[in-house]
């Protein structure tokens, strides 16, 4: 199985701060990588697909980049509204396996 | 477009069966790939396996051979059957249906299974 690590698990910012996820994996998945933001009680929301694509609809403060096994998720000014835990998600091979999320906390 | 909505039991036995339905509305179910994922209790989230409207499937080897998961185009339903659950099988159980690109952009709202005596 594909690994998928995540860095930081724990986020402190303040709204205006550029925030940098980045999401590694233990072998080459080329660009099949997907973002999802996530909040209490909700399900995933897709954010970036094909590590770097933007979902329609979701903000252009996000933005997605890598390729091979380094990704990174970008939200350029924070939000109130961003402050919830992100995930990345390889679809390169089965199983489809996530990172263990970001929780991004208001400082 | 697309609305997937799960219905099932919140609670199971050890031991016993989780059986789950995806219902599908706004768009036809035929010509994709419909997914089943799970989130324990505070954790992370986890692939169960997806089955394409024809009926062919893929499992996550995880499950070991537990988990069984049917469509029924005429209803524009899937479902997911998990056997010999126990307490690690607690979560909320989503449904999803995996795009044409083979992204994941639509998913229903989760539904919480506990698995208790």
């Amino acid at each position: 199985d594909i690994q998928l690590t995540q860095s930081p698990s724990f986020l402190s910012a303040s709204v205006g701060d550029r925030v940098t996820i980045t999401c590694r994996a233990s072998q080459d998945i080329r660009s099949y990588l997907a973002w999802y933001q996530q909040k209490p009680g909700k399900a995933p929301n897709l954010l970036i697909y094909a590590a770097s694509t933007l979902q329609s609809g979701v903000p252009s403060r996000f933005s997605g980049s890598g390729s091979g096994t380094e990704f990174a998720l970008t939200i350029s000014s924070l939000q109130p509204e961003d402050f919830a835990t992100y995930y990345c998600q390889q679809l390169n091979s089965y199983p489809l396996t996530f990172g263990g999320g970001t929780k991004v906390e208001i400082k | 477009q697309v609305q997937l909505q799960e219905s099932g039991p919140g609670l199971v036995k050890p031991s016993e069966t989780l059986s789950l339905t995806c219902a599908v509305s706004g768009d036809s179910i035929s010509g994709y790939y419909w997914s089943w994922f799970r989130q324990p209790p505070g954790k992370g989230l986890e692939w169960i396996g997806w089955i394409y409207y024809s009926g062919s499937t893929n499992y996550n080897p995880s499950l070991r051979g537990r988990v069984t998961i049917s469509v029924d185009t005429s209803k524009s339903q899937f479902s997911l059957r998990l056997s010999a659950v126990t307490a690690a099988d607690t979560a909320v159980y989503y449904c999803a249906r995996r795009d044409n690109s083979g992204y994941y952009f639509s998913w229903g709202q989760g539904t919480q299974v506990t698995v208790s005596s």
